[in-house]
């Protein structure tokens, strides 16, 4: 398994600024994600993030809103920007171990509220 | 990848089993199952995963039917800890996994 934490683990913004939150494991991985949990929802996947290489965004998330950093095989940033009370979200980042069949480790997450 | 249907919730007295089923009619011969839960205010934890023999670990069991359509996860004694969503998620093997497409789940709730 894999010890991750995110930091801020909270925090209240107001509309219009930006957020950077910042993701650490303790070990090193290739894959990192980043998920986004509305209020009362399941998880959507924002991006997939390796390192060396640039983000790779699903369908409805950009890089403009949700610019993402890899600069190491430990560490990851996501950005949200120019703020709206529709991004009041829980961000969460997670890595992928294992063999066959994947697992994936999820962070603490990092709850968002814009107002 | 196949879709899967889950019982929004369910009860489950503390010390007895908690038995979660799956449907995953249409789940294809390379795809695995895993399941996640979700415990209030914390990220998703793995739990466990199988391709078609039945699998157990320290957390669960998976018990998964020789057609591969539907598959169940026990927790042989359940706790008030254990109360969680519990997701169901089919994928494909090879490469990465990356996008673990969430559904409602099932809502656990485990009972003194």
């Amino acid at each position: 398994s894999a010890v991750i934490s995110q930091k801020p683990s909270r925090d209240i913004c107001q509309r219009g600024t930006s957020l950077t939150i910042q993701c650490q494991v303790d070990s090193q991985v290739t894959m990192m994600f980043w998920y986004r949990q509305q209020p009362g929802q399941s998880l959507t996947l924002i991006a997939t993030a390796n390192q060396g290489s640039e983000a790779t965004y699903e369908s409805g998330f950009v890089i403009d809103k949700f610019p993402i950093s890899r600069p190491n095989l430990t560490f990851s940033t996501l950005t949200v920007s120019n703020m709206s009370p529709e991004d009041s979200s829980i961000y969460l980042c997670s890595v992928e171990l294992g063999q066959v069949g994947l697992e994936q480790y999820f962070g603490p997450g990092t709850r968002l509220t814009v107002t | 990848d196949a879709k899967t249907t889950q019982p929004p919730s369910m009860d489950c007295a503390e010390g007895r089993a908690a038995n979660l089923p799956c449907n995953h009619s249409t789940i294809s011969g390379n795809e695995y199952v895993y399941w996640y839960r979700q415990i209030h205010s914390q990220g998703p934890q793995y739990i466990i995963h199988g391709l078609k023999n039945n699998e157990t670990n320290e957390m669960a069991s998976l018990i998964i039917t020789e057609d591969r359509k539907s598959s169940t996860l026990i927790l042989p004694h359940a706790t008030l800890r254990d109360t969680a969503v519990y997701y169901c998620i089919v994928l494909r093997t090879g490469g990465s996994q990356g996008n673990l497409i969430f559904g409602k789940g099932t809502k656990l709730s485990v009972k003194p």
